[in-house]
């Protein structure tokens, strides 16, 4: 498909576990954003890559939080010891350019942490 | 902190009428857009209309438009002749060029179209 992707689409996890999200942005897009959005809320800011190097990660609740994209392509969000305040939709968007507005939403991934 | 509000939490419309959603932001830049993006309960985010800062002229989008005041620092989305799959979260956000490459959501409306 040509759009972004993320897996799995619903994660469940018991308190402590760790988990990891993963996120395929469009072929060629150049940065790549991840966003938490808590149940009633818009989504909030996690951090964004351009390429490889992930330029800002400033809305990293904790560092139990953790995210990589080692070839400029694939990205991973991982959370360890997982929360309850934790549970939330993770959504994963890239952009074409540097510094692009214009930027593609994935489905998302709905974590609960139980 | 750059920050969007979004005042109505639910809304709702008759099927084929018109409904605006409103939309306030706060910034001390000169150099950003706007955006309404949809969100149906597939929870995939949907751009439906974006407003460059520098433009006068209102966006339109078919049956989607907006009122981007930018003294009041208001922008609003005015959706005519409602549709059923018009039903879903909407929201507003920000984006600032040159600043942090992030979009800045507002809390969301939830627009119900009913038959």
């Amino acid at each position: 498909g040509a759009g972004v992707s993320q897996s799995p689409r619903y994660k469940v996890a018991k308190r402590g576990q760790d988990v990891a999200l993963r996120c395929d942005p469009i072929s060629g897009h150049v940065s790549l954003f991840w966003y938490q959005q808590a149940l009633g809320q818009g989504p909030e800011f996690l951090t964004y890559f351009q390429n490889e190097a992930q330029l800002d990660k400033s809305g990293l609740p904790s560092d139990r939080f953790f995210a990589e994209r080692p070839e400029g392509s694939v990205s991973t969000l991982k959370i360890q010891r997982t929360q309850q305040e934790d549970s939330a939709v993770y959504l994963c968007a890239s952009s074409f350019g540097v510094a692009s507005y214009e930027q593609y939403f994935g489905p998302g991934t709905r974590l609960t942490v139980t | 902190a750059q920050t969007v509000t979004q005042s109505q939490p639910e809304m709702s419309v008759q099927e084929a009428e018109t409904v605006t959603l409103s939309c306030t932001y706060d910034t001390s830049e000169n150099n950003y857009y706007l955006f309404w993006y949809k969100q149906p309960p597939s929870r995939q985010m949907i751009l439906v209309i974006r407003q460059e800062a520098y433009k006068q002229q209102n966006a339109t989008e078919n049956r989607f438009s907006v009122n981007f005041q930018k003294a009041a620092k208001s922008f609003s989305l005015k959706i005519s002749d409602s549709q059923l799959g018009d039903t879903a979260m909407y929201f507003c956000a920000s984006f600032y060029q040159g600043g942090s490459e992030k979009l800045v959501f507002g809390k969301g409306t939830k627009l119900t179209v009913n038959p």
